[in-house]
């Protein structure tokens, strides 16, 4: 049982370029988030979906987007990537449930320069 | 979902009892009360959550006012390894959790 497995976990972007961070849980979960954390900060909600198909927006959903194809599978796309961008992108999924709450990733460290 | 209140910061004594404080005094009937911990740059991790009465399980206790308008998550005898932010958060389940900034805890020898 993986839980949550984010890749890649660190990674290095120019400014104007796009990439993917991946997202995949093995527990069956309908609810999948994103969140980026700036140097001490709180969590910031980017994007969530409550099932395959389904998506929305979160605080700070711009110059990201999300696709839910499957219900293991939630990447995040950055669009053209700039300096503001650099942070700590964390995935979480739960049940609809929300017995054990939100598990979580262990995040993508991401720098734009 | 309801807005949640907690100390920027708190200080605890290994061996102690930590107990943190939440104010959520615009607290709706359905909603949940919960509790998760961010260990340096780990991605949090759920710790409890409660309704209206005070719960219990191998990590922490959560007390909860009879008015519902805050809550205490207690660790009760704190170790180096608890120094962490920990989260108060309330919601009814639904999509849109929003985590705040936190209480960063520090335990010290």
């Amino acid at each position: 049982n993986a839980g949550v497995t984010q890749t890649p976990k660190f990674q290095v972007l120019k400014t104007g370029q796009s990439m993917t961070l991946q997202c995949a849980q093995d527990m069956n979960h309908e609810y999948m988030s994103w969140y980026r954390q700036d140097p001490g900060m709180g969590l910031r909600l980017i994007h969530y979906s409550v099932g395959a198909g389904i998506t929305d927006q979160g605080e700070v959903p711009n110059g990201y987007n999300v696709s839910r194809s499957t219900t293991e599978d939630f990447p995040l796309r950055l669009l053209s990537a700039a300096p503001s961008q650099t942070s700590v992108y964390f995935c979480a999924s739960r049940n609809s449930d929300n017995l054990y709450g939100y598990t979580f990733g262990s995040g993508t460290r991401l720098t734009v320069v | 979902d309801a807005k949640t209140t907690q100390p920027t910061s708190m200080d605890c004594a290994e061996g102690r009892a930590a107990n943190l404080p939440c104010n959520h005094s615009t607290i709706s009937g359905n909603e949940y009360v919960y509790w998760y911990r961010q260990i340096h740059s780990q991605g949090p991790q759920y710790i409890i959550h409660g309704l209206k009465n005070n719960e219990t399980n191998e990590m922490a206790s959560l007390i909860i006012t009879e008015d519902r308008k805050s809550s205490t998550l207690i660790l009760p005898h704190a170790t180096l390894r608890d120094t962490a932010v920990y989260y108060c958060i309330v919601h009814t389940g639904g999509f849109k959790t929003i985590f705040g900034a936190g209480t960063r805890l520090f335990v010290k020898a």
